[in-house]
């Protein structure tokens, strides 16, 4: 069974900080992909990154960077100098194996970003 | 259409009612997926089509829960008999094809039901 945890439920920051947000999965296939979205207000799924379990590559793209350790089953997002903007519910998700099509997703972690 | 569009965007029924939830997909995406998502919770798979058949249903709580893609474009979720529980916000997702690794999702916005 796939399980993605994101421990932290709620973290607040004051504008300009870096912040790193936590998701930890558990699969038993040996491929399988990492998602983060973003949530805004409005509902809608914004989508971040995706990485592949073949790719240990971490990542940055602008202010945001992404941080995948297979040893300890993480997938952890960093946001540097946040902003106002950033406030959104940010989610991981798992999908693996055959039915990779069908994301498992975490809690989703709720970022304020305070000015 | 630019992204997948979801309606209606709000519905409130009163318990025991039918509705129905309906999702269009971008154009030319041929895999449309059906999510729900609860308070606080991160979204749950509902069912999975590729063009108009529903390749995986195996997220469908019960069988008052029931999606067509007739034309292998539009979607409808369909809900008989509707209980406080189903309350939820039902997110409408489209691939390429096969999403997951290969070709990522578009979600809508989706459909908050309220059911009273």
């Amino acid at each position: 069974a796939q399980k993605v945890t994101q421990a932290q439920t709620e973290i607040s920051v004051v504008e300009k900080e870096d912040v790193t947000l936590d998701c930890v999965y558990e699969t038993r296939d040996t491929t399988y992909y990492l998602f983060w979205y973003k949530q805004p207000p409005s509902g809608e799924l914004v989508f971040l990154i995706r990485r592949n379990s073949f790719d240990e590559q971490n990542e940055i793209s602008g202010r945001y960077s992404w941080n995948f350790q297979k040893s300890t089953s993480s997938f952890n997002f960093t946001i540097t100098a946040s902003q106002v903007v950033d406030s959104a519910v940010y989610f991981c998700a798992l999908g693996s194996g055959a039915g990779s099509y069908q994301l498992t997703f975490g809690k989703g972690t709720k970022l304020s970003v305070i000015p | 259409g630019a992204g997948v569009s979801q309606t209606p965007s709000n519905k409130v029924t009163e318990k025991g009612k039918y509705v129905e939830l309906r999702c269009d997909p971008i154009s030319g995406h041929t895999a449309l997926y059906w999510y729900r998502q609860s308070l606080g919770q991160g979204p749950e798979f509902l069912i999975y089509f590729q063009g108009t058949g529903a390749a995986d249903d195996s997220g469908l709580p019960n069988d008052r829960f029931f999606a067509v893609r007739p034309e292998g474009s539009v979607s409808t979720l369909k809900i008989q008999r509707t209980e406080r529980g189903d309350s939820a916000v039902y997110l409408c997702a489209s691939s390429l094809g096969e999403g997951g690794g290969t070709y990522g999702y578009t979600f809508g916005s989706g459909t908050r039901l309220t059911v009273v």
